[in-house]
């Protein structure tokens, strides 16, 4: 089963109230992600865990922030959420098998901020 | 972020045509790359991975790698509209992160 399972699917959230978003997979896939994807646009990296190391990308770095308690969640977290983060949140999951790690996706939460 | 530029930004072919998508790195650093295939309001699944210069077949899927330009392309042979998609190219800049383009959607007409 390479399921990767997201909650909420769906989340409304006020302008300058957090947000946390949760994903979970049973896989133990050692690597788990967040992509940030906007209409007509790419998927935008956000962080991805390897284990227990986060990296954070340069240029959302104090945007977001992440936790990883065991090897089966990873949540997404925004402090005080503004317009410009409504967007489908994406996470990931993979293997670490030496190479070509493939990304297992959820389905996906959509954050609308108002 | 990495750029990873896709070509054409949409594209229709007739049912049984050829598909061709086009992906390209800036990123001289990058090793892999993948296609993803995203139908619509479902999540990006892998279809292709590649990492050797050439070519490699699946089924009605083709796709090659020229590592000296960091050029990919994916080619769909009779095209059926099951095949109506998103389709997002991703590479892998190092170690764990794999950026990705804003993917090309591909439109099959019956």
């Amino acid at each position: 089963d390479t399921t990767v399972k997201q909650n909420p699917r769906y989340k409304l959230a006020r302008v300058g109230k957090p947000v946390n978003l949760i994903c979970s997979q049973t896989m133990n896939h050692d690597t788990m992600y967040w992509y940030q994807k906007k209409p007509n646009q790419a998927p935008k990296l956000l962080l991805f865990y390897y284990d227990k190391i986060l990296n954070r990308e340069a240029d959302t770095f104090e945007k977001f922030q992440s936790s990883r308690p065991n090897n089966s969640f990873c949540s997404l977290y925004i402090g005080s959420a503004g317009l410009e983060y409504s967007a489908m949140y994406l996470c990931a999951s993979s293997p670490d098998r030496g190479g070509g790690n493939t990304l297992y996706f959820g389905e996906g939460s959509r954050l609308i901020v108002v | 972020q990495q750029k990873v530029q896709q070509s054409p930004e949409s594209l229709i072919v007739p049912e049984g045509g050829m598909a061709s998508l086009n992906c390209t790195s800036s990123d001289r650093n990058v090793d892999y790359f993948w296609w993803y295939r995203q139908h619509s309001g479902k999540s990006p699944k892998m279809l292709m991975s590649i990492f050797s210069n050439g070519e490699k077949e699946e089924g009605r899927f083709t796709v090659h790698l020229n590592k000296a330009s960091l050029h990919t392309s994916l080619h769909i042979r009779d095209s059926q509209p099951s095949d109506s998609a998103l389709y997002l190219c991703a590479a892998r800049p190092g170690g764990y992160k794999v950026v990705f383009g804003s993917g090309t959607r591909l439109l099959v007409s019956p």
